[in-house]
């Protein structure tokens, strides 16, 4: 069974629009975060959340929201959708220590038409 | 600025072959040195990682050779199967950095030819 649950799989969006990504972790984690997945870029960190608070915060548009209503959920809400946020993003969770594994979700490939 | 490359981007071995991934970074604060492998439709999964105190790791056919001097790592795949064929991508986190935030390089998609 997963253990990183991220919803929906794919999703289509048009510009201007607005989205929420969804991601629940049963690993029993007190960290959590957001990476983002483009074509031809290295895998870029966005947010980190740690007992639900925000610890890091690398994204320069506040378009991009993360929200935590419980320890294990860490959602991502994206207003005014652009063509260029079109990518795979990716939930991830960890102990919340330094040089521990990072366990990611099997991500969210979004497309802005 | 790319603070972690990899090379080559894409690499094909046969079967049995040993493949070479390299990867390079820029800042002296980074001493943790983890490789992802990432199937497709799917989300990266720890595979080997090592700390900057060593300059080796062996886990079974994976190998990290790590060079802090050159600020250089590679990654050596022994007897390369098939079902290895993956991206591959190197990441790195600096001393006391908050969290877990990672910088990885862009990957290198590796195939093996049976």
């Amino acid at each position: 069974d997963p253990k990183i649950i991220q919803k929906p799989k794919y999703l289509v969006a048009v510009t201007g629009s607005e989205k929420i990504l969804i991601c629940e972790q049963y690993l029993g984690h007190n960290a959590m975060y957001w990476y983002r997945q483009s074509a031809k870029k290295p895998l870029e960190f966005m947010f980190s959340y740690s007992y639900q608070k925000l610890m890091d915060n690398q994204t320069a548009s506040s378009r991009f929201q993360p929200q935590s209503s419980k320890k294990n959920h860490l959602d991502l809400q994206i207003t005014a959708l652009k063509p260029d946020d079109s990518a795979t993003y990716f939930c991830a969770s960890s102990q919340g220590g330094a040089a521990e594994t990072l366990y990611f979700g099997s991500g969210t490939r979004l497309t802005v038409l | 600025q790319q603070q972690v490359r990899q090379s080559p981007q894409s690499l094909t071995v046969w079967e049995g072959e040993t493949a070479i991934l390299n990867c390079s970074y820029e800042n002296s604060a980074f001493d943790y040195f983890p490789w992802y492998q990432q199937f497709p439709g799917e989300g990266p999964a720890l595979l080997i990682s090592i700390l900057s105190v060593s300059d080796k790791k062996e886990d079974g056919r994976f190998t990290i050779f790590f060079n802090k001097r050159e600020k250089k790592l590679s990654l050596h795949i022994a007897d390369s199967q098939p079902g290895d064929s993956a991206t591959y991508f190197c990441a790195a986190q600096g001393y006391g950095s908050s969290g877990n935030k990672l910088i990885f390089g862009i990957g290198t998609l590796l195939s093996v030819k049976p």
